[in-house]
């Protein structure tokens, strides 16, 4: 257990629906970044959190957002979702220089 | 755009041998790490060096952060079946955002 916690672990759905990916940071840490992971892209930078704050933004398409609550945890919404939509989202804490990640939410659109 | 090419994409070798994964840019980095992610689990952080030379060992695994801060290599003496995963190089700048290499896909035999 790497201590950052997404859920749900798998999902799958159809065109054109939302859904929404969350992630719980390690204790302590402030930042969560989203990550996605499709086979011919490798692992993109989506967007960074940092205590509540966008800190940084990726290639996030405009049909996905997010936010970081109070409590730290945040959301992934994706909508309008299209096939190519489908990969493995990661989210990331950090102290330092090394991140940990979660063990990632595999979306499939059908 | 700062990118991460690293080579080779797919190495398939028998247990025992030697094998060295490289990493490059044309960019400069502050810090660069190594993760190694297995099928449906997040990227572990391996290491992370930060100056232009530095050289950490890791047990079997050797890493080294070129002069330049542009490039990388992780050197794995004795390969063994549970090396076997993806491993990836990741380059750090000044907001904490990591860029991903494009991942080498290793495949240790017994």
């Amino acid at each position: 257990d790497s201590g950052v916690t997404q859920t749900p672990k798998h999902l799958i759905t159809a065109t054109g629906q939302r859904v929404t990916l969350r992630c719980s940071p390690r204790s302590g840490d402030l930042s969560v970044y989203w990550y996605q992971q499709s086979l011919d892209q490798g692992l993109q930078f989506l967007i960074q959190y940092y205590n509540g704050e966008e800190r940084a933004k990726g290639n996030i398409l405009e049909r996905f957002s997010a936010q970081q609550f109070p409590d730290l945890h945040s959301e992934l919404n994706l909508s309008s979702l299209e096939l190519g939509d489908s990969a493995l989202y990661f989210c990331a804490s950090n102290r330092g220089h090394g991140y940990t990640f979660g063990s990632g939410t595999r979306l499939t659109v059908v | 755009t700062q990118l991460l090419e690293q080579s080779p994409q797919f190495l398939s070798i028998q247990e025992g041998e030697n094998l060295t994964v490289y990493c490059n840019s044309s960019s400069v980095f502050s810090s660069l790490q190594w993760y190694r992610q297995e099928p449906g689990e997040g990227p572990v952080l391996l290491v992370t060096v930060v100056t232009g030379g530095e050289v950490k060992k890791l047990k079997r695994l050797t890493f080294q952060f070129g002069d330049a801060r542009k490039d990388s290599s992780l050197h794995i003496t004795a390969a063994q079946p549970g090396d076997t995963g993806l491993y990836l190089c990741a380059g750090g700048g000044a907001t904490n955002k990591l860029i991903f290499g494009t991942g080498t896909l290793l495949a240790v035999q017994p």
